[in-house]
This record gives structure tokens, C-alpha cells and sequence, in this order.
């Protein structure tokens, strides 16, 4: 089984900040997932990346396979981004996700 | 669309009651499947299916049934409610295994 490990746990701050979320795992993978939980319990995919990069806006996710962690990073920060962020990663040929424990992040005005 | 719909929104249960979780789709994805969350730890695969008529076992799947008779339905039956049983569980649905998943908005069951 994927162990899924994300850091900070919680992390707090101001408006404009830069942030950086981790992710890291055990055993290689097709895929990682990052998901955004609002306060009021959503969850919504933001990214699926299997290497390389993406953006969204002011969301960026990396990956590096060769060791086995993902940033989710987000710039210019705004309260509306305060949620959890889980990553979830797919082994190979594995139809099932495993899910890290979540990073609850708090933006302050 | 409507998405991934979930029904009901919150409920209570007394321990040993049944009850089924409802969750339906209208975007004709083959891969559904649902988790429960807990405090202090990640989302659980309970059970999952990749198409009509096919569903197999996630990481937690005792005291839980599924049944998938259409590619729009895949609901959840507690059998015997337990206290242990108490969470918020989450249906989601995606093209395939390896796609995207789009998440319901989640049921909050205690069982008292």
C-alpha cells in the first residue's frame, strides 16, 4: 500500500503570500491527484498529473517521479483559497486511490 | 448537469438500523465509488464499480453492501448500523479509473 504524506498539516497566511503545499509517497505511480475541500465539506479535483507541471490559474502543481513528491503551490494568495488540499495517488494499474490526510490552509486578510 | 448528487444531506441513525445512501450521476461515467472520511485521516475507498453491473471491494467495505443495476445509481446499504460507522461518506464518479473523479457533496451519517 501507498503511503501518502503532506506537509504542513495546517498552515496559516496573510493575503498575498506565496504557498507551498507537499506531498510525498512510497511506491511509484501512474498518477497524483490534488483535491480542494471548502469549509463546507466539496471537494473538488484541481489537478491530475502523472509528470512535469501544470497551472490554473493561480494554482501550480509539480511532480517529480524520480522522488516521489508533489507541490501544490498557490500565488498571490486570497482568503477564498482557505480549504484542505488532499493529495491522492493511483499505483500502477491499481483502479483505487489513496488519499493523504489533507492540509488545511487559512488565508488572512 | 447536475453532477454527482447525494441523498440524503445529514442523518441519525440508532445502532442496528438500516439504511441506504443514495448516489446518482447524469454524465454517463463508468467508474463510481465511495469513500468515507474521518477525523484525522484521509479519504477510504468503501467499495467501488467500473461499470453497470460490476463492483468490487475498496480498502473498508465490511458492514457495507453495493449494488451498480444502472450506469446512473450506485447506492450504499448499511446493513446494521454501527457507531463506528459514523462519518461523512462521499460518492464520486469519473470516465474511467484513471480519469478525473467528480465528487458528490457528501452525506454526514451518526449512529448513536
Amino acid at each position: 500500500k501507498n503511503e501518502v504524506e503532506q506537509s504542513p498539516q495546517n498552515l496559516t497566511a496573510q493575503e498575498g503570500e506565496f504557498i507551498t503545499i507537499n506531498c510525498s509517497y512510497s511506491v511509484g505511480i501512474s498518477a497524483l491527484h490534488w483535491l480542494q475541500q471548502h469549509p463546507g465539506g466539496g471537494i473538488v479535483s484541481l489537478f491530475m498529473l502523472s509528470s512535469g507541471k501544470k497551472k490554473h490559474g493561480r494554482l501550480i502543481a509539480t511532480i517529480n517521479i524520480q522522488e516521489k513528491h508533489s507541490s501544490l503551490h498557490i500565488t498571490a494568495s486570497h482568503p477564498r483559497d482557505s480549504a484542505v488540499y488532499i493529495c491522492a495517488v493511483r499505483n500502477f494499474g491499481n483502479e483505487k486511490l489513496t488519499f493523504g490526510t489533507g492540509t488545511r490552509l487559512t488565508i488572512i486578510p | 448537469n447536475a453532477g454527482v448528487t447525494q441523498t440524503p444531506k445529514f442523518q441519525v441513525l440508532k445502532t442496528g438500523q438500516s439504511m441506504t445512501l443514495q448516489c446518482a450521476q447524469d454524465m454517463n461515467h463508468e467508474y463510481m465509488s465511495w469513500y468515507r472520511q474521518d477525523p484525522g485521516m484521509g479519504l477510504r475507498l468503501i467499495h467501488y464499480s467500473v461499470g453497470a453491473g460490476i463492483t468490487d471491494q475498496g480498502e473498508v467495505p465490511n458492514g457495507y453492501n453495493v449494488s451498480r443495476s444502472t450506469t446512473e445509481d450506485f447506492p450504499l446499504r448499511l446493513l446494521s448500523a454501527a457507531p463506528s460507522q459514523t462519518s461523512v461518506y462521499f460518492c464520486a464518479s469519473s470516465r474511467s479509473w484513471a480519469d478525473t473523479q467528480y465528487f458528490g457533496p457528501g452525506t454526514r451519517l451518526t449512529v448513536l
